[in-house]
């Protein structure tokens, strides 16, 4: 039962345009999101994170959504660059003290020159 | 300069062997993980521990073995009972229990192969 679900596993982009990926969960206790970066044979990078509480949180290049009726959130990367060529995880907690994170599958951007 | 370290980056297993992989952090963080990626998966939890001397197991458990006698040290052992060891290791580790909505930090992974 994969409680979060990233459906596309790549995207290609031009440079300069906006790259959205996507990712689904089924677990309404979920109130924290948050994106990762990963890079071949590198551990991830925390990228951006959301609260339930909010539908919108910028930083930078990257915002992310939430839409919680629809169980959905997104990341934007505008514009997007060659550097931001990377594996996208999303993932999801909830503050029920295991502390434990659930992975989506993950989504691989290439944004091409 | 604050991060976690794996080691090695790469490993290799004879048949019938029990490994241990290294995860040390400097973080002062409160819990660590430890997570198996597979191609085309994502991160599947294999146990974590929120405080020193405790840990639990995640979703696949089975055939690995963890420690936690220290604060830093989170080391885990790919037993001779796991079939299908290959696979891209990654450690965790997060701030403080008691306060929610933190990242994760990562190292940057042992990739485990069977000879």
């Amino acid at each position: 039962d994969q409680q979060v679900k990233q459906n596309s596993p790549s995207l290609s982009v031009q440079e300069g345009r906006i790259s959205i990926l996507n990712c689904d969960y089924t677990n309404s206790m979920f109130d924290y999101f948050l994106w990762y970066k990963k890079y071949p044979a590198e551990g991830p990078t925390f990228l951006i994170s959301i609260s339930s509480i909010k539908d919108k949180n910028e930083d930078g290049r990257f915002t992310v959504f939430l839409n919680k009726s629809a169980k959905h959130l997104s990341l934007h990367i505008v514009p997007s660059q060659p550097g931001d060529s990377a594996v996208y995880f999303c993932a999801a907690s909830y503050t029920s003290g295991t502390y434990k994170y659930i992975f989506g599958t993950g989504t691989r951007l290439k944004v091409l020159a | 300069d604050g991060g976690i370290t794996q080691s090695p980056k790469y490993l290799f297993r004879k048949e019938g062997q029990n490994v241990t992989l290294s995860c040390e952090q400097n973080l002062n963080h409160d819990a660590m993980y430890w997570y198996r990626q597979d191609p085309g998966q994502g991160l599947r939890l294999i146990y974590y521990s929120q405080i020193v001397n405790d840990f639990q197991k995640g979703d696949i458990a089975e055939g690995y073995s963890v420690s936690r006698e220290k604060k830093e040290s989170f080391p885990l052992t790919v037993t001779s009972a796991q079939k299908n060891p290959t696979a891209f290791y990654l450690c965790a580790s997060f701030g403080a229990v008691g306060i929610y909505n933190q990242p994760q930090h990562f190292g940057d992974g042992t990739r485990l192969s069977i000879l």
